[in-house]
């Protein structure tokens, strides 16, 4: 049973235009949601979160949207660049009574591709 | 401030065999979990040690097990190999009230 999803294996953009990474989960229990951006031959490298109580986090040229309803998030990235090339993985998580959170469940990526 | 650090990067087992990987935590992390992570697929979450004891287990057989030590570095131990133990595996660190991970980058396990 998946609890995370990315659904779209692949995106391809061109550079300067948007890109936007999709994720759903199923879990209801979960209330913090983190996005990674992984390179080849490098571990996961967090980009930016966000809490439940929000629905919305921006950093930088990163925003993440979060609409509990529907149990989806998603990353947008304006204007892309070609170093944003990379996998990103949607993650989710329950934090537990001593605020630190607890186990991340990984959707299965997407590889985000920048054309110049 | 130091990173997450795992050794070695790669490694070829036969099946059968025993492998211990390592990892040193970010300074400041006295929270470590490891990861299996497959081709194409996300990361899975295998364990959790905090302060020296196990806090939280995925669907892992008891073949993977672990230790964290004092100074909050680690160890992944899987005995009796199987080829499906072929994976990239990720030690992931966090401190105190603090919301990521921070993840080293990984061992590729080979097991033939």
């Amino acid at each position: 049973d998946q609890q995370v999803k990315q659904n779209s294996p692949s995106l391809s953009v061109q550079e300067g235009r948007i890109s936007i990474l999709n994720c759903d989960y199923t879990n209801s229990m979960f209330d913090y949601f983190l996005w990674y951006k992984k390179y080849p031959a490098e571990g996961p490298t967090f980009l930016i979160s966000i809490s439940s109580i929000k629905d919305k986090n921006e950093d930088g040229r990163f925003t993440v949207f979060l609409n509990k309803s529907a149990k989806h998030l998603s990353l947008h990235i304006v204007p892309s660049q070609p170093g944003d090339s990379a996998v990103y993985f949607c993650a989710a998580t329950r934090m537990n009574s001593g605020g630190s959170n607890y186990k991340l469940t990984f959707g299965k990526g997407t590889l985000l591709t920048v054309n110049p | 401030e130091t990173g997450v650090t795992q050794s070695p990067t790669h490694l070829i087992k036969t099946r059968g065999q025993q492998v211990t990987l390592r990892c040193s935590s970010q300074s400041g992390h006295n929270t470590v979990s490891w990861y299996q992570q497959a081709l194409g697929q996300g990361p899975q979450f295998i364990f959790q040690y905090y302060r020296e004891e196990e806090n939280g287990r995925g669907n892992f057989p008891p073949r993977f097990s672990g230790l964290q030590f004092p100074n909050y570095s680690s160890e992944l131990n899987v005995n009796a190999l199987e080829l499906d133990d072929s994976a990239l595996y990720l030690c992931a660190s966090t401190g105190p009230f603090n919301y990521g991970y921070t993840f080293g980058s990984g061992t590729r396990l080979t097991v033939v």
